[in-house]
């Protein structure tokens, strides 16, 4: 089954405590993202990926990292999470051909709570 | 900078009646409309999409407008059902390998 998959689904951390989400899809799409999902906010972009060794970031990078070691995973890792990170996350992918992004297949998403 | 505003934040419809959810966006070099409907506790879904050679599309129920001069592009929903309730994002796709989203409308159909 073509799935994206997201780990942990929740998640209620500690300010300062590292952690990592990780983002599997099983596609061989070439673009994958990360986005943030807040009341009153829409999905905002944190950082994307066009293929592997290439990322960049998107409208909301501050306090995020992402490694694009391998085609089909893309983890978004949080050094020293903080409150305001508290938050629905989504890993994306698609074809993103001809430098069009194209239709985003989206994991089931990781509810994020730093205390 | 890239910019999409969508409006309105929340829609109530009768069953049955027709909604209709409005985006304007900021670049006219865009050239891909989707639109992505996200039940409650679900994972947004592309529903339908467009591209900019197109003026208008259909699939059932949905349709998209598209109006490049003006920029700005609409999701139409006729004789809408319950299953209809749910958050509904535009977005635009600025070609720079981003897609930026609107905020979402919340639509409620009211049995």
């Amino acid at each position: 089954e073509a799935q994206v998959t997201q780990n942990p689904r929740y998640l209620i951390t500690v300010t300062g405590k590292k952690l990592t989400v990780t983002c599997s899809q099983n596609m061989n799409h070439e673009y994958m993202s990360w986005y943030r999902q807040d009341p009153g906010l829409g999905l905002r972009q944190i950082y994307y990926s066009m293929n592997v060794e290439v990322t960049d970031k998107g409208d909301v990078p501050e306090g995020y990292k992402v490694s694009r070691k391998e085609k089909r995973n893309f983890p978004l890792i949080l050094e020293s999470p903080s409150p305001n990170q508290t938050s629905l996350y989504f890993c994306a992918s698609s074809f993103g051909t001809s430098g069009v992004v194209g239709e985003l297949f989206f994991g089931e998403g990781s509810r994020l709570t730093v205390l | 900078g890239e910019n999409v505003e969508q409006h309105p934040s929340t829609l109530s419809v009768q069953e049955g009646d027709s909604a209709v959810i409005k985006c304007t966006y900021s670049d006219s070099a865009s050239n891909y409309f989707p639109w992505y409907k996200q039940e409650l506790g679900k994972r947004p879904q592309l529903i339908i999409d467009i591209r900019s050679n197109v003026g208008e599309k259909k699939d059932q129920r949905i349709a998209v407008t598209l109006n490049k001069t003006a920029k700005h592009f609409s999701l139409h929903i006729t004789e809408t059902q319950p299953e209809d309730s749910a958050v509904y994002f535009c977005a635009a796709d600025f070609g720079n390998e981003k897609l930026t989203f609107g905020t979402g409308t919340r639509l409620t159909i009211i049995p």
